[in-house]
């Protein structure tokens, strides 16, 4: 069973819109980590957050926000005001604790953001 | 501080040949990954050290692949014999225990293998 599912594929914004992007994980641990990372075209993957299952507040980071619903088992992201620089693969990836640090990344979803 | 170093970053063989991929952490890292990642997939875990120990080897097909990491800094990937389907970017990455895990993984830029 897919453990990280990122069900968009590919979106296309125009320049300062918003835009979320969906992470949907599946994991019987209690105790486990969420993480984002980003790909732009030059092919190296960037860590931008990480998450653990005991904290649900949800976090800003300048136009980066995200959004850690455990009822749902999803972690969001949203991109606010959008630039052509944030046009990459976004990749959401699940760490359970007692899983020696093994990451499962989803499909990831590529962004276009257009001028 | 200098990120993940992976050599050479671009490869071209022929089906049956074989190929090495080279990977430098960063400094203090112990633990060492090596990803495939198959264009408009996300990355898929081949071999996992901890110093220059194979934690987790599952999804390595040992008949054609193998990695070592000895002293446990940097390390190799290789493929022999090489088929079609492994084109592909092989990308490394490391991380450092520094409070309650699981840490973030730092990545390299990949070796992007093509095979004709």
């Amino acid at each position: 069973a897919q453990k990280v599912t990122q069900a968009q594929t590919e979106i296309s914004v125009v320049e300062k819109e918003d835009v979320t992007l969906d992470c949907v994980y599946e994991t019987r641990d209690t105790t486990y980590y969420l993480f984002w990372y980003k790909q732009p075209p030059s092919g190296e993957l960037v860590f931008l957050i990480r998450r653990n299952s005991f904290d649900e507040q949800n976090e800003i980071s300048g136009r980066y926000s995200w959004n850690f619903q455990k009822s749902t088992s999803s972690f969001n992201f949203t991109i606010t005001a959008s630039q052509v620089v944030d046009s990459a693969v976004y990749f959401c990836a699940l760490s359970e604790a007692s899983g020696f640090n093994k990451f499962y990344f989803g499909s990831g979803t590529k962004l276009n953001v257009k001028p | 501080e200098a990120g993940v170093a992976q050599s050479p970053r671009y490869k071209i063989i022929e089906k049956r040949q074989s190929v090495a991929f080279w990977c430098n952490p960063i400094s203090g890292h112990a633990t060492l990954y090596w990803y495939q990642q198959i264009l408009g997939q996300g990355p898929k875990l081949l071999i996992q050290f901890q110093n220059n120990g194979v934690v987790d080897d599952s999804q390595l097909p040992k008949d054609r692949f193998s990695a070592e990491r000895l002293k446990g800094v940097d390390s190799t990937l290789k493929i022999q014999p090489a088929k079609l389907e492994d084109s592909a970017v092989y990308l490394c990455a490391s991380s450092h225990p520094s409070g309650p895990g699981p840490y973030e993984q730092y990545f390299g830029p990949g070796t992007r293998l093509t095979v004709t």
